[in-house]
């Protein structure tokens, strides 16, 4: 089964704009850790952010927020002020307490001058 | 350097060849995770130490891999026999405790393994 679901395969954006990045995930344990990591061409992995599935707050981390909706399991990545460094692909990952980690298949995201 | 480092950074070998990769995680890490990326792909896990001990190897592809770490540090995946199906990039990472905290996973470089 699927655990975690990425439905963009590829996402344009204007510089300075906001992008949203979907991210839908699939647990039935209460506990669980969301997190999503940047990929430049270059091929390291980067993390951006983490949001814990009892964290009543939205994660935010410069401009990369994350838009928690528990009920409706999804965990989207929310960028702000696009830059062109910015471009890259996106992993929406879930880490839960059967200690297994799942990443999603990634969207890769370009930034239009 | 104070990241994760893994050697090799490239390695061709081939089909039937066992070969090892190693990562050597930040000091004081106490998580370590392997991952394979296939060309195009996400990431798949296969495998996390806590300390020393891997209490769920579920994840390997088959019995053809095999992880190891030893003390605490430095950690070897092996895979014998090599196919080429196991042509991926492999990638290390290490946290300071278990990720599932929100400690951050911190990335090597990967290894390249292309199996003719």
């Amino acid at each position: 089964a699927q655990k975690i679901t990425q439905t963009q395969p590829g996402m344009f954006v204007q510089e300075k704009e906001a992008v949203t990045l979907d991210c839908t995930y699939d647990t039935s344990d209460p506990s669980y850790g969301l997190f999503w990591y940047k990929q430049p061409s270059s091929g390291e992995m980067i993390f951006l952010i983490y949001q814990g599935s009892y964290d009543q707050q939205n994660a935010t981390e410069g401009r990369y927020s994350l838009n928690f909706q528990k009920a409706r399991k999804s965990a989207n990545l929310v960028i702000s002020a696009s830059q062109l460094g910015d471009s890259a692909m996106y992993f929406c990952a879930m880490w839960n307490t059967g200690n297994q980690f799942y990443f999603g298949t990634g969207t890769s995201l370009t930034v239009i001058p | 350097g104070a990241g994760v480092s893994q050697s090799p950074s490239n390695k061709v070998t081939e089909k039937g060849k066992d070969v090892e990769l190693r990562c050597d995680p930040i000091s004081g890490h106490t998580a370590l995770y392997w991952y394979r990326q296939s060309l195009g792909q996400g990431l798949e896990f296969l495998i996390y130490f806590q300390g020393n001990s891997a209490p769920d190897k579920s994840g390997l592809p088959s019995d053809r891999f095999s992880a190891e770490r030893t003390g605490g540090s430095v950690s070897t995946l092996t895979i014998q026999r090599t196919q080429q199906e196991d042509s991926a990039v492999y990638l290390c990472a290490s946290s300071y405790t278990m990720s599932m905290q929100g400690d951050t996973q911190y990335f090597g470089p990967g290894t390249r393994l292309t199996v003719l």
